[in-house]
């Protein structure tokens, strides 16, 4: 059973420019959270979902940012019009139904240039 | 808010030493208790989930306090070795929300 898989490991972007990370759940999870890491900062809740479904989103910020798990793929986290602020390492982890300990990805540093 | 705390943030030992660190959260609305290790450029790996008040955990040289009351949980690892040298997270769950509150970790450095 493959680990938590993110793509990419690392991902530099313009200022404006769009960024998408992608994670694949570890097979059998249909929960799916995202977390930051800012630099010299612990990791931050950002959203939970189930396929199909954002059930918090209440660590995101208002705009520019948006996280999807459709049926099929991976979920995504959309980050639009890029700033500097938004350096970070992004998690994500994976739990099965009816458990909550999580697993994790190793996780994608963007650089925002 | 929900806070919580590690401490200390970060701690230095000799091989062969034991050594503990404390996690604090809210003893309000409790559901569980996360430890995890998360070594440098390497994914958090999980150590045990806590439930229940006066849960012990233990793996290997590595074991585990839970006082939900009070609001505390300890780590400890006895006679450390350089391979333990990591940051150690915990992580809080209030009632039955799947969301974890994290800790800034306490970073281990175990010295041969």
């Amino acid at each position: 059973n493959a680990g938590v898989m993110q793509n990419p490991r690392h991902l530099v972007r313009r200022r404006g420019q769009e960024a998408r990370l992608r994670c694949s759940p570890m097979k059998g999870h249909s929960h799916v959270y995202w977390y930051r890491q800012l630099p010299e900062e612990g990791l931050k809740f950002m959203v939970y979902l189930q396929k199909e479904n954002i059930i918090d989103e209440s660590g995101m910020p208002k705009e520019r940012f948006s996280a999807e798990f459709p049926k099929e793929g991976p979920s995504i986290l959309r980050i639009q019009q890029v700033v500097r602020g938004d350096s970070a390492a992004y998690f994500c982890a994976s739990s099965p139904p009816l458990k909550f300990e999580a697993f994790f990805g190793q996780g994608t540093r963007l650089t925002v240039v | 808010i929900l806070n919580v705390e590690q401490s200390p943030q970060s701690l230095h030992v000799q091989e062969g030493d034991s050594t503990n660190f404390t996690c604090s959260f809210p003893s309000s609305n409790f559901y569980a208790l996360h430890w995890y290790r998360w070594e440098t450029a390497k994914s958090p790996k999980a150590l045990f989930v806590m439930t229940l008040n006066g849960d012990e955990k233990k793996k290997g040289r590595i074991s585990a306090t839970l006082n939900t009351k009070e609001g505390y949980s300890y780590l400890y690892i006895k006679g450390s070795q350089p391979e333990d040298s990591a940051t150690y997270l915990c992580a809080f769950h209030a009632g039955n929300n799947r969301k974890l509150i994290w800790g800034l970790g306490t970073s281990l450095a175990v010295n041969p």
